[in-house]
């Protein structure tokens, strides 16, 4: 069974840069790609990033390209996102979901985590 | 970019059906796949529509999904509502720059 454990959120201040990530199990993760989506108390859902199952592609959203990173350590069976230069609008809900097709991204999610809560505030 | 558009909110009674629609706002609608999430209260998504009409196992059969492209629309239809089916409920699909698009949502309310 797929299970998918984010930590790593909390109040960080303006310009901070956290390092949120995604503990994988239950499932080869060296073999799917995985996203990162975003939920802002009360919203709909975002879509972030994502990285390919080895790797070898990753694709943002506008709204982060250039200050978010997403990476992956399939030794470790773990996701991160890297988070520069937050901003208020940054504020939410981060999901970790698998893509449900071997290799490369289906562009859709058939498990999430439970999410991590990023507050930004000064 | 395209943006998925769906109602705000609806309601309907127990036991009745209920259609939530999608509409893309430009490029067609069969061109790439719309997939459907139940988001109850304080809980995360949950597949229940994906590839335009595909059901996880495990989702009930009262769940189905079409696209239309006369009006260049999906369409997510529960019949048989049961109160457990109030939630949100999010379109999704995928723009050909790679970029994941996602509806605003839809609450429904089984009252």
């Amino acid at each position: 069974q797929v299970h998918l454990v984010e930590s790593g959120g909390g109040v960080v201040q303006p310009g901070m840069s956290p390092r949120l990530s995604c503990a994988a199990s239950g499932f080869t993760f060296s073999d799917y790609a995985m996203h990162w989506v975003r939920q802002a108390p009360g919203k709909g859902l975002e879509w972030v990033a994502v990285i390919w199952y080895d790797g070898t592609k990753k694709y943002y959203a506008d709204s982060v390209k250039g200050r978010f990173t997403i990476s992956r350590d399939n030794s470790k069976n773990t996701l991160f996102l890297q988070m520069d230069s937050l901003r208020a609008e940054d504020t939410g809900l981060y999901y970790c979901a698998r893509d449900p097709h071997y290799g490369d991204s289906a562009w859709e999610f058939d498990s999430w985590g439970q999410g991590t809560l990023v507050t930004v505030s000064s | 970019n395209f943006l998925l558009t769906q109602p705000h909110s609806v309601s309907e009674s127990p036991g009745k059906t209920v259609t939530i629609s999608c509409t893309r706002s430009s490029g067609s609608i069969a061109s790439n796949y719309v997939h459907w999430y139940q988001q109850r209260p304080g809980t995360s998504p949950t597949f229940v529509i994906y590839e335009d009409n595909q059901r996880p196992s495990g989702v009930p059969d009262r769940f189905s999904g079409s696209i239309d492209s006369s009006s260049n629309s999906a369409s997510l239809t529960i019949s048989g509502l049961k109160t457990e089916d109030e939630a949100d409920y999010y379109c999704q699909s995928f723009d050909s720059s790679n970029y994941v698009v996602f509806g605003g949502g839809t609450k429904l309310t089984v009252l």
